[in-house]
């Protein structure tokens, strides 16, 4: 089946620091691409998000890149901080329902 | 003022007993989903329920089944619980297929 593949599933920085998570996706259909933080104990709640007609999208410290062509966007975060500290699910719609399939997470960790 | 409210915020329960988890969304959406988050994090969706239409994850066990009063919300009915569904389960609702505004969830655990 369409699958979204995510990595790093660990990622530790010094405060400061850019932070870059990176995912690819299989289905050509996909249009739409969100990414969400969990924090510990928390709902995963949206913190950016890119549709397929531009290829890029920033947003104060972060920002998401979109290559259509080869199948994978990217979170940035730059100047990291300790409160970024999260996991954090890139998605995408798959499938004949367009539901999103997540990828498995990078637990990102914020060394002050 | 609250988006998508789920109860219970904890459930613990013994092997075997049936449960229900409850769903509500002020949004005005039109879908409406159930996720299983186990152990390592993964986000696994479930169901997802449009205008009467459910689509069923089909690796999901029919011991789940979600029941809709209305479109503003959806519940999670779980027969003969298993250790294997101890998980943490959110609720989310979207206005398209897209966009998804999750729960609090709710961390189920089965002895």
């Amino acid at each position: 089946g369409e699958n979204v593949e995510q990595h790093p599933s660990t990622l530790s920085v010094q405060e400061g620091d850019s932070a870059v998570i990176k995912c690819t996706y299989s289905d050509s259909a996909s249009n739409y691409f969100p990414w969400y933080k969990q924090e510990l104990g928390k709902r995963p709640q949206l913190i950016i998000d890119i549709r397929s007609n531009v290829g890029e999208k920033k947003d104060q410290r972060i920002a998401v890149t979109l290559n259509k062509t080869a199948k994978h966007f990217s979170l940035h975060i730059t100047e990291t901080q300790p409160e970024d500290s999260a996991v954090y699910f890139c998605a995408a719609p798959t499938g004949s329902a367009r539901q999103l399939t997540f990828g498995s997470g990078t637990q990102l960790t914020v060394l002050p | 003022d609250t988006a998508v409210s789920q109860t219970p915020k904890y459930l613990v329960t013994q092997m075997g007993n049936d449960k229900s988890i409850k769903c509500e969304q002020n949004l005005g959406h039109d879908t409406m989903y159930w996720y299983k988050q186990d152990s390592k994090k993964f986000l696994k969706i479930m169901f997802s329920y449009n205008n009467k239409e459910l689509i069923i994850n089909e690796t999901v066990p029919n011991r789940f089944s979600p029941k809709s009063p209305d479109k503003a919300h959806l519940n999670l009915h779980i027969n003969s619980l298993e250790l294997g569904d101890s998980a943490v389960y959110f609720c989310a609702s979207s206005p398209q297929a897209d966009t998804q505004y999750f729960g609090p969830g709710t961390r189920l655990t089965v002895l």
